[in-house]
């Protein structure tokens, strides 16, 4: 399964809104009826952190701010309010099909 | 609280062979699957093996499958990757990786570097 984001590069002004879209070569709903569609955001020297599981659950201690949607096959993930710490890089992933795969990435920095 | 911790990352020379190693402690080992992903520098995540809970079912990345080996010793908390014929464009940090909730990842270790180089 390939995942494509874009965009790859996000310039954003602080206080504003951002958005990635991840688009998946198959659909991602599993047998069981759920989709395992994961947000993950890395910053430099550190390992990935989940933000998002299974399309929109937030996991816990992270900010309101960060959103995420989308069923089949397209997929976004919403910040609503940028601030400085959310500089880094935003994978996807799908844990539906083996092998499990991750997007190229979006870096967003601060313009 | 969950930690993961990898080991047995270096320097070696194109075609030889590494095994790194994952300590795992803060959950209950034998009951969860435990999964090996890397990132060359400066690039993107790639996943790379997963193991079973009981050791007895395990699958491969593409790039990887026939060179590497996954295992565990659920009497000592420890996942395994044995890595043969390793090629330059092996050189990543290797993280272990673990969630309870299926399809997904949510323990992360800090990683461990390989590079592979002559």
């Amino acid at each position: 399964v390939v995942l494509t984001q874009s965009p790859l590069s996000l310039p954003v002004t602080l206080g504003q809104p951002a958005s990635i879209s991840c688009k998946s070569s198959q659909n991602l709903v599993y047998g069981d009826g759920d989709t395992y569609l994961n947000w993950f955001h890395q910053r430099p020297g550190q390992a990935p952190r989940r933000l998002i599981y299974k399309v929109s659950i937030r996991d816990s201690g992270v900010p309101d701010r960060f959103g995420g949607s989308g069923s089949g096959t397209d997929f976004t993930l919403k910040i609503s309010r940028v601030e400085a710490e959310d500089v880094g890089v935003y994978y996807c992933m799908q844990g539906t099909h083996w092998p499990w795969t991750f997007g190229q990435g979006t870096r967003v920095e601060i313009k | 609280q969950v930690q993961l911790l990898e080991s047995g990352g270096g320097v070696v020379r194109p075609g030889r062979s590494l095994r790194l190693s994952c300590a795992a402690s803060g959950f209950a080992f034998t009951n969860y699957g435990i999964h090996w992903v890397r990132q060359s520098p400066g690039k993107g995540l790639e996943w790379v093996a997963v193991i079973s809970f009981d050791g007895n079912n395990y699958f491969y990345a593409e790039s990887v499958r026939g060179r590497f080996t996954i295992s565990r010793d659920n009497s000592k908390n420890m996942l395994f990757l044995q890595m043969d014929s390793l090629r330059p464009d092996d050189t990543a940090v290797y993280y272990c990786a673990m969630s309870p909730q299926a399809g997904t990842l949510y323990h992360w270790g800090q990683g461990t570097l390989v590079i592979v180089s002559s």
